[in-house]
């Protein structure tokens, strides 16, 4: 068990629907990342906050957006779905942003969009 | 632009026997790498990283790594595999100083066979 757990585990929605995936980092972790596992496109990052603010992009659509909160959690907003937006959604924490630290990952929320 | 490559899709062998998960990177200056595993319908585990120092790093459940320079290579390694080590294992990357982004390799699945 990593420390990072997301909420929910499973979500099956419809196309053109908005879900919201949460994130509670690592006890005392500042920085969240958001990823995503499909598998046409593998493992992609989507964005990087750190004690609430972002901090860097990846290949993160229009339609998606994200937050981090005073208490740290973070949550990912998934709009206007699509079913190419069906994939694992991974969210990770580490103590600061410096890159030479590891990434922790939660177990993953799995989004289904039918 | 840094990037990551795991040319086999697949690695199978025989328990007790050698097993090697291969990685190659590119990177503007010196990279920072890790490597992670992933067992079915679970989040990622951390192995083992490279920040600085000694080419050969070990890490968790008797995996270690070498870092090659030269090869821009950074495979893993384990003397001797067991059936609990199938798994898929991503190769990941990170450049110094920046903000967040690991870059995964497409993953290899590793089949330990009895």
């Amino acid at each position: 068990d990593s420390g990072v757990t997301q909420t929910p585990k499973h979500l099956i929605t419809a196309t053109g629907q908005r879900v919201t995936l949460r994130c509670s980092p690592r006890s005392g972790d500042l920085s969240v990342y958001w990823y995503q596992q499909s598998l046409d496109q593998g493992l992609q990052f989507l964005i990087q906050y750190y004690n609430g603010e972002e901090r860097a992009k990846g290949n993160i659509l229009e339609r998606f957006s994200a937050q981090q909160f005073p208490d740290l959690h973070s949550e990912l907003n998934l709009s206007s779905l699509e079913l190419g937006d069906s994939a694992l959604y991974f969210c990770a924490s580490s103590p600061t942003s410096a890159s030479s630290y590891e990434q922790y990952f939660g177990p993953g929320t799995r989004l289904t969009v039918t | 632009a840094q990037s990551v490559a795991q040319p086999e899709d697949q690695v199978n062998v025989a328990e007790g026997n050698p097993l090697t998960v291969k990685c190659t990177y590119s990177v503007s200056g010196n990279p920072y790498l890790f490597w992670y595993v992933q067992y079915p319908n679970r989040g990622l585990q951390f192995l083992l990283k490279y920040i600085t120092g000694d080419n050969l790093v070990k890490g968790s459940y008797g995996f270690e790594a070498e870092f090659n320079k030269s090869q821009t290579s950074f495979h893993l390694k384990k003397p001797s595999a067991l059936v609990s080590d199938s798994a898929l294992y991503f190769c990941a990357v990170r450049e110094p100083d920046s903000w967040g982004k690991l870059q995964f390799g497409a993953g290899t699945q590793v089949v330990v066979t009895p």
